[in-house]
């Protein structure tokens, strides 16, 4: 099965700074790579997603970048304000199955 | 639009007991998820229904775990009996088909005294 490996698993960072989580793979027959943001006391909620056949994608401060040779994906965040502090999962789906396998999270803390 | 809906948010209970847990998926949503949340081993796939009908229960620890989807609208996960390890945050999750994202309800804490 799919084995997806996140780091780092904590990050502070201070306001204004960018945050970079990454993620590997280890099945090259997943083509869809969420990102799920969750904030204390609730779900993970999607944030961002890319599928594997475009290499980065962006929305606003947040972009994620994909290296399918590589088998590895990130998240960044530009500009970071308080309010982006959680915990982030990536997440990979195989092109064949509805099973989502996460990464153990990342909880970031942006300092003001 | 509604989001997935769970219940009860919090549940507290001891060992032994039956415990059951609601899900309400958003409307036309067509796959519905049980995930098990600890820390130890971060988010994990129990079960998941497609039309309503069970697809892979792989994820299911035990027997003494079970789950059901009686119509499009309504999901329950049921532990019997239940113990201390499974304490956890349970969240479902719904998708509108195979491609699309998964949409998290915001969980329920079970703890099992």
């Amino acid at each position: 099965g799919e084995n997806v490996e996140q780091h780092p698993s904590t990050l502070s960072v201070q306001e204004g700074d960018s945050a970079v989580i990454k993620c590997t793979y280890s099945d090259s027959a997943s083509n869809y790579f969420p990102w799920y943001k969750q904030e204390l006391g609730k779900g993970p909620q999607l944030i961002i997603d890319i599928r594997s056949n475009v290499g980065e994608k962006k929305d606003q401060r947040i972009a994620v970048t994909l290296n399918k040779t590589a088998k590895h994906f990130s998240l960044h965040i530009t500009e970071t304000q308080p309010e982006d502090s959680a915990v982030y999962f990536c997440a990979a789906r195989r092109n064949t199955g509805n099973q989502f396998y996460f990464g153990t999270g990342t909880s970031l803390t942006v300092i003001p | 639009d509604a989001g997935v809906i769970q219940s009860p948010r919090h549940e507290v209970t001891e060992m032994g007991q039956e415990v059951t847990l609601r899900c309400k998926p958003i409307s036309g949503h067509d796959y519905l998820f049980w995930y098990r949340q600890t820390m130890m081993r971060g988010l994990e796939l129990l079960i998941y229904f497609n039309n309503n009908v069970p697809i892979d229960d792989s994820g299911m620890p035990e027997d003494r775990f079970s789950a059901k989807m009686p119509n499009a609208s309504f999901s329950t996960l049921k532990i019997q009996p239940s113990e201390p390890r499974d304490s956890a945050v349970y969240f479902c999750a719904s998708s509108r088909d195979a491609g699309q994202p998964q949409h998290f309800g915001d969980g329920t804490r079970l703890s099992i005294l």
